[in-house]
């Protein structure tokens, strides 16, 4: 399976700032995945990072909040935005590689 | 949407006993997954399941997928303190685009 760097691993930032998130990724894959995880909760889908092509996001997730980029096929990185204390969370890229979803380690985000 | 409901929320049981999570989708689903999550970790790949009735196994963990692809359940026997933590299905289109359970955490006391 893919090996997915993640960094930062987390970070204290500031209300009204922003914070870049990348995911390196070992080997080539056509789509990367960016997940978020609210304390406690389970696991809610942002955005699929498309290669040559903007993201499509899922339903409540916004360009302009959390804007991705994906220049080539072993990389992404996702920006929070104007970030408020509701975007503390874990951030987690992933890959679908032969059916298995591989996460990176995640981005533990506390905005104060 | 789709909806992937699972339950029970929480279990605790005593080391060397059975547990079982049970998962259920709100549509029928193309292929469902299992993940385990250790606390202060990220979400581990456990196993896909895609025919319907399909039956997997892993050591002590068994994996079911219902007969009509909108359900499936996860057992483990004679649990161990080391199988602490969060399960979590996921059902979708394929692995990375996927829709996840609200997760069963399991914990074990020795």
């Amino acid at each position: 399976s893919a090996v997915i760097s993640q960094k930062p691993s987390r970070d204290i930032c500031q209300r009204g700032t922003s914070l870049t998130i990348q995911c390196q990724v070992d080997s080539q894959v056509t789509m990367m995945f960016w997940y978020r995880q609210q304390p406690g909760q389970s696991l809610t889908l942002i955005a699929t990072a498309n290669q040559g092509s903007e993201a499509t996001y899922e339903s409540g997730f916004v360009i302009d909040k959390f804007p991705i980029s994906r220049p080539n096929l072993t990389f992404s990185t996702l920006t929070v935005s104007n970030m408020s204390p509701e975007d503390s969370s874990i951030y987690l890229c992933s890959v679908d590689t032969t059916g298995a979803n591989t996460f990176g380690s995640g981005t533990r985000l506390t905005v104060v | 949407g789709q909806q992937v409901m699972q339950i029970p929320q929480y279990q605790h049981v005593q080391e060397g006993e059975d547990f079982t999570t049970y998962c259920n989708s709100s549509t029928t689903l193309s292929n469902i997954q299992w993940y385990k999550q250790r606390p202060g970790g990220h979400p581990v790949f456990l196993i896909q399941l895609v025919k319907s009735g399909e039956v997997k196994k892993q050591k002590r963990l068994t994996f079911q997928f219902g007969e009509a692809k909108k359900n499936s359940s996860l057992h483990i026997t004679a649990t161990q303190t080391t199988d602490v933590g969060t399960y979590f299905c996921a059902g979708g289109p394929n692995a990375g685009k996927s829709t996840f359970g609200d997760g069963t955490t399991l914990t074990v006391k020795p």
